[in-house]
């Protein structure tokens, strides 16, 4: 069974750009959500998606945001980079309902703003 | 709301030492709890799990007893390896909503031969 897959793995970016990051759930899991892990913050919940619906929200702010397709997928984007948005992205499948609350991570989005 | 409080780190062990992280937790319901471990490069991934009070998770020679009465999750284990040297994270998830956990700050481990 495959596992999560992130895309990229890498990425720079400048200052003001915008960044959008892709995630690829387990097969037959319908939720994914959004991690952020800085070495000062640890890890921080951006956002959750059920069924192409935005279930949970994080504190950050709208430059932050998502999507999930109808195939699960999901997407996210951070608009008007800045340099503190430097920082690796997980994204995390669960099987959304029913379950024990375990999640599966992908390896991760490594961002750095310049 | 919901909060994960563990032990700070670095932890420096010799390989065979025995090994304690500490974590406590705060929570509105009643949670399941977690230990995640991270290897360098790489993402998260579940070390062992309890749902319940008094439920006992264990993993790879990893233990971790739910203990309500103190929300506690201590994760032991009683003679490390080298290949241990990671960072672990506690986490609890409220109901059947994985997707948005909690995660202590994480405690990194180093194992010397």
């Amino acid at each position: 069974k495959a596992g999560v897959t992130q895309t990229p793995r890498y990425l720079i970016k400048t200052r003001g750009q915008q960044v959008t990051l892709s995630c690829s759930p387990i097969s037959g899991h319908r939720s994914v959500s959004w991690y952020q892990q800085t070495p000062g913050q640890g890890l921080q919940f951006l956002f959750e998606y059920f069924s192409e619906t935005q279930r949970n929200k994080g504190n950050f702010p709208g430059r932050f945001s998502g999507r999930q397709f109808s195939n699960s997928r999901s997407e996210m984007n951070v608009s008007t980079l800045e340099l503190g948005d430097s920082a690796l992205y997980l994204c995390a499948s669960s099987m959304g309902q029913t379950n024990t609350g375990e999640l599966f991570f992908g390896e991760g989005s490594r961002l750095t703003v310049l | 709301g919901d909060s994960v409080t563990q032990m700070e780190g670095p932890v420096t062990l010799s390989e065979e030492a025995f090994l304690t992280i500490n974590c406590t937790y705060t929570a509105t319901g009643y949670p399941s709890l977690f230990w995640y471990v991270q290897y360098p490069g790489e993402g998260l991934q579940l070390l062992l799990k309890a749902t319940k009070a008094d439920d006992k998770g264990s993993n790879k020679g990893f233990e971790a007893t739910y203990r309500k009465e103190t929300t506690s999750f201590h994760l032991e284990k009683g003679s490390v390896q080298v290949s241990d040297s990671a960072v672990y994270f506690c986490a609890l998830s409220e109901g059947t909503n994985a997707g948005k956990s909690t995660f202590g700050d994480g405690t990194t481990l180093t194992v010397k031969p």
